[in-house]
């Protein structure tokens, strides 16, 4: 039982190229996360899937698209890398609601030059 | 204001101690609170969960909620050097999204 797995663990763009970030989850989770972490900032939302087959913006969606291409799988693209998207993304799934608690993968480290 | 504020820190106490983290949140109707433990270059862990107002113990680990003051604490007793991280606090906040809303984290700093 692996929990979240995101791949890659590491990664450097030069600006406007493009990546996509991916993430898979073991848990039978309903809900997946994605969020940024930068110095100071704290975990910052940027996409989420409440469900298999929904999508939803969530604090910072700018710059990023999402896909929930099953019930493990959710993945975060960057169309066009940009230096201010230099951080560490992190996965994450819970059950279904709100109100239930986050389990998170090991993260991305992304440098955009 | 913040949605979920916490002191930054470092919060330094010498090995054996009781270390004391606090978050206030600024949703009144928020229900589920979380904390998470993060080593320096690793991911969020979680470490203890409460719903209900007073404590819920968990091995060296208490966490504390009172909803009509708005705040939830975490009690770590006999602290030791591997304690040594930064403790995210997480708070479902009814902002129409359907998420957490983390602090941006207090670390602490054990002592040997």
């Amino acid at each position: 039982n692996a929990g979240v797995t995101q791949t890659p663990k590491f990664q450097v763009l030069k600006t406007g190229q493009s990546m996509t970030l991916q993430c898979a989850q073991d848990m039978n989770h309903n809900s997946m996360y994605w969020y940024r972490q930068d110095p100071g900032m704290g975990l910052r939302l940027i996409y989420y899937s409440a469900s298999e087959g929904t999508t939803d913006k969530g604090e910072v969606p700018n710059g990023y698209n999402v896909s929930r291409l099953n019930k493990r799988e959710f993945s975060l693209r960057l169309e066009s890398a940009a230096p201010s998207q230099t951080s560490v993304y992190f996965c994450a799934s819970s059950e279904t609601g709100d109100e239930r608690a986050q389990y998170f993968g090991p993260g991305t480290r992304l440098l955009v030059l | 204001q913040k949605e979920v504020e916490q002191n930054s820190g470092p919060l330094s106490v010498p090995e054996g101690a009781i270390a004391s983290l606090n978050c206030t949140y600024s949703d009144r109707v928020s229900q589920s609170f979380f904390w998470y433990r993060q080593y320096s270059g690793k991911s969020p862990e979680l470490i203890m969960s409460i719903y209900s107002n007073g404590d819920k113990e968990d091995g060296r680990f208490t966490a504390q909620l009172n909803k009509a003051s708005q705040y939830v604490s975490l009690l770590i007793r006999d602290s030791q050097p591997s304690d040594s991280a930064t403790y995210l606090c997480a708070v479902n906040t009814y902002t129409g999204r359907r998420a957490l809303t983390f602090g941006s984290g207090t670390r602490l700093q054990v002592q040997p």
